[in-house]
């Protein structure tokens, strides 16, 4: 199994672009989640989604934030206008089941700075 | 609100020793227990589950859980200099439709000196 796959692995963007992160889940998990990683807040749920369904965004920071999963092999997470504070590890994780249950596993993660 | 407490650290441990990390949790109807890995760099790994209250050894690591007292511990005996990572405690809400899924502690930075 090549578990959860994340492109790309570094973005560096000028502020004002938009950025599009990508994530391939293990195949037959079918509850994804994306997270935020920074050294102030931890980790962060921004969206997760349910058998390709958005089930909760409400930790998405804003607008300029959305996320969609077309099929159950692919996610995007796409931040448009870019910012500065924008700047943090993003994970997708998926699972076997939303609760949580038995846990999640992590991609590698994609490393956004935003000048 | 659901809150997943750590002491951040550092924690330092000498090498051969036991180290021990602690994490409290606000949510009473949580029903698993999880303790992730993560090196500097590196994406979490999950290392310990823990379901039920009491031990549950795997090789050098060790989940304690007492859920009366809303508390979760990871020993890790015989520490090794590659034992040195951020460790993050998560912990899920109850069943009947629990869609919240995972909230994680900030973590404990665990130093293994020499």
């Amino acid at each position: 199994d090549a578990g959860v796959i994340q492109s790309p692995r570094h973005e560096v963007t000028e502020m004002g672009q938009e950025v599009t992160l990508r994530c391939k889940p293990i195949s037959g998990h079918n509850s994804l989640f994306w997270y935020r990683q920074t050294m102030m807040r931890g980790l962060e749920l921004l969206i997760y989604f349910n058998n390709n369904v958005p089930i909760d965004d409400s930790g998405m920071p804003e607008d300029r934030f959305s996320a969609k999963m077309p099929n159950a092999s692919f996610s995007t997470l796409k931040i448009q206008p870019s910012e500065p504070r924008d700047s943090a590890v993003y994970f997708c994780a998926s699972s076997s089941d939303n609760s949580g249950y038995y846990g999640y596993t992590f991609g590698s993660g994609t490393r956004l700075t935003v000048v | 609100q659901k809150e997943v407490e750590q002491n951040s650290g550092p924690l330092s441990v000498p090498e051969g020793a036991i180290a021990s990390l602690n994490c409290t949790y606000s949510d009473r109807v949580s029903q698993s227990f999880f303790w992730y890995r993560q090196y500097s760099g590196k994406s979490p790994e999950l290392i310990m589950s823990i379901y039920s209250n009491g031990d549950k050894e795997d090789g050098r690591f060790t989940a304690q859980l007492n859920k009366a007292s809303q508390y979760v511990s990871l020993l890790i005996r015989d520490s090794q200099p590659s034992d040195s990572a951020t460790y993050l405690c998560a912990v899920n809400i109850g069943s009947g439709g629990g869609a919240d899924g995972l909230t994680f502690g900030k973590g404990t930075h665990l130093i293994i000196q020499p």
